[in-house]
């Protein structure tokens, strides 16, 4: 597609539900991050996808985060058993290499209630 | 290990002032540097990149000039305007991190009519 694409773009679930957060690069980027972005924060680093495989999960706050990259293309973010302090924006970004720098998504918007 | 400190804020300019936001990184390597922008609402932006020493990026008339030796990277534009008003973020981007971009807490800017 034209740009990278989120979704939903907002998500407001119930305390200890599982959520499942999207991403779709731009075509033919083979990088895909991850990062977080709490009220009046900045962007913290999640995960990192070259290809379907993930060099760098240090992000990653604890075992109830999760991602996925199949195809080279769509990720998925999970979040098992939701906390309020999981809520934030998440954003996506994409690159074809580095030294272009990133294309962000919107983000999605995670409001846990 | 690689990191960024930006110049904490809020930065809170009149109309046509001069800006400054400084930006500082430590590393092993030689990133590329770049700043992204966020508007009130809105996504970030990549606003501008340079990605060897003494390179000057530049767009909608901010500048940052890529300097090895204080390992600095300070966006600067001469005029701001209300338009300018938003998040910045320094960023730099190592190779040896899977051109993972580290980003600085983020600079808002106001600026004043």
């Amino acid at each position: 597609g034209a740009g990278v694409s989120q979704s939903p773009s907002n998500k407001v679930t119930e305390k200890g539900k599982d959520v499942e957060l999207r991403c779709d690069p731009i075509s033919g980027h083979t990088a895909l991050y991850w990062y977080r972005q709490s009220l009046g924060q900045g962007l913290e680093f999640l995960i990192y996808f070259q290809g379907n495989s993930a060099p760098d999960k240090s992000g990653l706050p604890s075992d109830r985060f999760s991602a996925e990259r199949t195809g080279g293309s769509v990720s998925t973010l999970t979040i098992q058993r939701t906390q309020q302090e999981d809520s934030a924006v998440y954003l996506c970004a994409s690159s074809l290499d580095g030294n272009g720098g990133y294309t962000f998504g919107s983000g999605t918007r995670l409001t846990v209630v | 290990g690689n990191s960024v400190t930006q110049m904490e804020g809020p930065v809170t300019l009149s109309e046509e002032a001069f800006l400054t936001i400084n930006c500082t990184y430590t590393a092993t390597g030689y990133p590329s540097l770049f700043w992204y922008v966020q508007y009130p609402g809105e996504g970030l932006q990549l606003l501008l990149k340079a990605t060897k020493a003494d390179d000057k990026g530049s767009n909608k008339g901010f500048e940052a000039t890529y300097r090895k030796e204080t390992t600095s990277f300070h966006l600067e534009k001469g005029s701001v305007q209300v338009s300018d008003s938003a998040v910045y973020f320094c960023a730099p981007t190592w190779d040896n991190a899977g051109n993972m971009l580290t980003f600085g807490g983020g600079t808002r800017l106001m600026v004043k009519p």
